[in-house]
């Protein structure tokens, strides 16, 4: 099973308009990751938040962070076509056997940027 | 370019046979993560190891087992494959020993298709 789910699971969207992901993730965490992914290909780290931080910005990307909520939000402003990528939240978890953590990843958010 | 290496970028191959997957991390990197993509599971944790020494089981299967070198490389070996094994085979690498609180850097798949 999943630790982080992303909502939602497709989204479409014009050039120029902002998309916001969600990601909801179930145990406690030390830092959230969010990755992209160009179809088949492998998967590019974008920006990681610490549990102690709201909010971080790089580029026109904007995730925040609500440890209460256990939930994350990643904002791409002003969105281009060349952004049209699977986004992925992850977190570390604990593996099967040794108790040690991991990067666990949520089943992701296709976007569309239609230009 | 992550840095990360991995060979052969496709495999087919039959059911019943073995097939060994190639990663070569990045620079200076120590653990290496190997994760298995398919579209009805996800992205699916599957072993990370850390200067040669297994750190952590995700949800690997007993035909799968896992080995890093002293040259910190690491092999995926299948084996008994079935058609269910289709799959893209990622390998990541990080400075990160436990907790993962640092960014993984992922190689660009093995995709794997089982006829």
């Amino acid at each position: 099973s999943q630790q982080g789910e992303e909502d939602p699971q497709a989204l479409s969207i014009q050039e120029g308009e902002n998309a916001t992901m969600n990601c909801s993730y179930k145990t406690s965490i030390n830092n959230l990751q969010w990755y992209r992914q160009n179809s088949g290909r492998g998967l590019v780290h974008l920006i990681l938040i610490r549990s102690n931080e709201r909010e971080k910005h790089s580029g026109r990307l904007r995730v925040t962070l609500d440890t209460s909520k256990k939930s994350s939000s990643l904002l791409i402003t002003a969105s281009r076509a060349a952004d049209t990528a699977s986004y992925f939240c992850a977190t570390p978890q604990e593996g099967r056997d040794t108790g040690r953590r991991a990067l666990t990843f949520g089943s992701g958010t296709r976007l569309q940027v239609q230009p | 370019d992550s840095g990360v290496t991995q060979t052969p970028k496709h495999l087919i191959t039959a059911t019943g046979q073995r097939v060994t997957l190639r990663c070569s991390p990045r620079s200076g990197d120590l653990s290496v993560y190997w994760y298995q993509q398919s579209l009805d599971q996800g992205l699916q944790f599957l072993i990370h190891y850390y200067n040669g020494e297994e750190r952590a089981k995700g949800n690997i299967l007993e035909r799968f087992s896992a080995q890093q070198f002293p040259d910190l490389h690491s092999e995926l070996n299948l084996s008994s494959l079935e058609l269910g094994d289709s799959a893209l085979y990622f390998c990541a690498s990080s400075p990160s020993t436990t907790d993962m609180n640092t960014e993984a850097f992922f190689g660009q798949g093995t995709r794997l298709t089982v006829v």
